[in-house]
């Protein structure tokens, strides 16, 4: 299956300071990725929606200018953390859609794939 | 306004007994489904999808679920629980923009798992 890979898997920072995280689909393009975050033992809350070439379309409540987001290529997404304050630790996790492409498949016939997750301790 | 929701905060069971993990969702249109697995400090696993055919859909690790469409269900079953099924189970479901590449997944609040041996 498709695999989706995400860097780094932990991190701890100063206050202050930034943190980028990256997010990759391995074999397959990905022309939008999805940033979520989730809070221990919570759902996922989708926070941005990357689009590969063009702006990134943030939810409702989220910074665009404190996670910063940029789809550079067909096959990375970063998410930078800017001025990280405590309150940013978290759980971020990305994903992508394989669009099954490569197969012989209907084009419906898709499913979307996570990275392994970022865990962001800011101290 | 689409919707999932896990009416369980937390299921039981006894290693070797069916399982059970409730989801209702509330779409326009079609509903395209998912349940996914977390196990700690992990990013999602696919188990299995809805997307139309058979209301019976068999996924990953011996699950399946249950298309439900009067009741709006898309239930998640195990007929033999494993201790190591013990994890966080999110039910999601896909919501459509126009042009979009693939969709934003709306998921339910989680249903942590525990099996017992």
């Amino acid at each position: 299956g498709a695999v989706v890979s995400q860097h780094p898997s932990r991190v701890i920072c100063k206050s202050g300071t930034s943190v980028k995280i990256e997010c990759r689909s391995l074999d397959f393009q990905a022309t939008t990725m999805f940033w979520y975050r989730q809070f221990p033992k919570q759902s996922l809350m989708l926070m941005a929606t990357s689009n590969e070439g063009s702006k990134a379309t943030y939810e409702q409540g989220v910074e665009k200018d404190k996670f910063l987001i940029n789809h550079a290529s067909l096959t990375l997404s970063t998410l930078t953390v800017t001025s990280a304050h405590p309150e940013d630790s978290s759980f971020y996790i990305c994903s992508a859609w394989d669009r099954g492409l490569r197969r012989t498949v209907q084009r419906t016939n898709t499913e979307a794939f996570f990275g392994q997750g970022t865990r962001l301790t800011v101290v | 306004a689409q919707s999932v929701a896990q009416p369980e905060d937390q299921v039981n069971v006894a290693e070797g007994n069916p399982l059970t993990v409730k989801c209702t969702y509330s779409v326009s249109g079609n509903p395209y489904l998912f349940w996914y697995v977390q196990y700690p400090n992990r990013g999602l696993q696919f188990l299995l999808k809805y997307i139309t055919g058979d209301n019976l859909v068999k996924g990953s690790y011996g699950f399946e679920a249950e298309f439900n469409k009067s009741q709006t269900s898309f239930h998640l079953k195990k007929p033999s629980a494993l201790v190591s099924d013990s994890a966080l189970y999110f039910c999601a479901v896909r919501s459509w923009r126009l042009g979009n590449q693939g969709g934003k997944l709306i998921f339910g609040q989680g249903t942590e798992l525990s099996v017992k041996p």
